[in-house]
């Protein structure tokens, strides 16, 4: 399977401020990107969907003005938390996918921690 | 709107014991169901998949799981887990031809010595 990274695997950052999450596919041509969000002893949670060199495409009740995704290359994605919120604290983890394969290869997450 | 319920929050089994997890979907067409787990530290690994076929697949590390089309279910086995086995187990369902995974709200693992 794929190898997906991200970075930073954890961040501390103050409300207000925004976070850039990157999520790289090391040795495989990545399609489609997701991204997933994930609260403390709950289910991932679908955020947005991104196909290369195209725009995401969020779930409902996602604010894609407020997490920014970017997937400019089959080997890189990224998410811009914006104005951040305690609330916005989260682990924030992506996926990868090939027009060869139906799976998803995940990276191993970024836990956020806004203050 | 398609959902997938574990029933079992948290199991706590000793080793050489028998495992099933449960996994429920609610959706009426085609599905395809995974299972993922995750050990600690780590990122999310596919245990097994179905698409089709034989209902009763086998995956890594001696799991399987069996497809009831009739009871909407996709169940993990094991007959007899180890202690390296201690991990979070999601169920995934994707359905109507797309890309996108719902998951269950996972299951914590715990295998005592």
């Amino acid at each position: 399977g794929a190898v997906v990274s991200q970075h930073p695997s954890w961040v501390i950052c103050k409300s207000g401020t925004s976070v850039k999450i990157e999520c790289r596919s090391l040795d495989f041509q990545a399609t489609t990107m997701f991204w997933y969000r994930q609260f403390p002893k709950q289910s991932l949670m679908l955020m947005a969907t991104s196909n290369e060199g195209s725009k995401a495409t969020y779930e409902q009740g996602v604010e894609k003005d407020k997490f920014l995704i970017n997937h400019a290359s089959l080997t890189l994605s990224t998410l811009t938390v914006t104005s951040a919120h305690p609330e916005d604290s989260s682990f924030y983890i992506c996926s990868v996918s090939g027009l060869a394969t139906h799976e998803q290869y995940f990276g191993p997450g970024t836990r956020l921690t806004v203050t | 709107a398609q959902s997938v319920s574990q029933h079992n929050h948290h199991v706590i089994l000793s080793e050489a014991a028998s495992l099933e997890l449960g996994c429920n979907y609610s959706y009426g067409g085609t599905v395809n169901l995974f299972w993922y787990v995750q050990y600690p530290g780590q990122h999310l690994q596919l245990l097994l998949k179905y698409f089709s076929g034989d209902p009763l697949v086998k995956g890594i590390k001696g799991f399987e799981a069996e497809f009831i089309k009739s009871k909407f279910s996709f169940n993990l086995r094991k007959p007899s887990v180890q202690w390296s086995d201690t991990a979070e187990y999601f169920c995934a369902v994707r359905s109507g031809g797309g890309n996108k995974l719902t998951f269950g709200t996972g299951t914590q693992l715990k295998v005592e010595l």
